[in-house]
């Protein structure tokens, strides 16, 4: 089974920062990884697709990179809205995984 | 509009059972892999199963293989969970959701499951 790695699992940080999460993959999977963010008593809703893809209608403040073992999103310029729970998933090989979440919260 | 919804959850003691359906709607649903994924409280995303379009590869999570049972009816629009044996750790919201480029783009709002004496 492929473990996904998220880091960190908690941060702080203001309005207008940058900040990065990263997951790292005990294998390679290519670039077979979405990125998510959940908000407190809803649905995930996708952030990317295959690493670096923004969904239609997601603000370019967010991207991603990576490829192989290691990805990282990062949200140019936090905003209020962004504050949430966000995850990576593997879709290389089953059983899919998760990370275990990265919860930012308002500095 | 791609729209999910799932039904059936509730209250059910263990060693009991529940099945939990998803109504799809707004796209051609015999045409894409379904996933059921889990969220037990105050925890993270954990996937419990998939099923391809015409229910030839089906999967399972570790934690609920030979107690779970993922089926699609597309003449119905409709995707399954048969959960027997249920245990307190299966208590979670359960979540149907459709691959498109990945394995879960479009996600249902969300289905609460309570096993507890």
């Amino acid at each position: 089974d492929i473990q996904m790695t998220q880091s960190p699992s908690s941060l702080s940080a203001s309005v207008g920062d940058r900040v990065t999460i990263t997951c790292r993959a005990s294998q390679g999977i290519r670039n077979d990884l979405g990125w998510y963010q959940q908000k407190p008593g809803k649905a995930p809703k996708r952030l990317l697709f295959d690493a670096s893809n923004l969904q239609s209608g997601v603000p370019s403040r967010f991207s991603g990179s990576g490829s192989g073992t290691d990805f990282t999103l990062t949200i140019s310029s936090l905003q209020p809205e962004d504050f949430a729970t966000y995850y990576c998933l593997q879709h290389n090989s089953y059983p899919l995984t998760f990370g275990q979440g990265t919860k930012v919260e308002i500095k | 509009e791609v729209r999910l919804v799932e039904s059936g959850g509730g209250l059910v003691k263990p060693g009991g059972s529940l099945r939990l359906s998803c109504a799809a709607s707004g796209f051609t649903f015999s045409s894409y892999t379904m996933n059921w994924v889990r969220q037990a409280p105050g925890k993270g995303l954990e996937w419990v199963s998939s099923i391809s379009s015409s229910s030839a590869y089906i999967y399972y999570a570790d934690s609920v293989k030979g107690r779970f049972t993922i089926s699609r009816d597309n003449a119905k629009n409709s995707l399954y969970l048969q959960m027997n044996s249920l245990r307190a750790e299966d208590t979670a919201v359960y979540y149907c959701a459709r691959e498109s480029l990945g394995a879960a783009q479009y996600w249902g709002q969300g289905n609460l499951v309570t096993v507890s004496s």
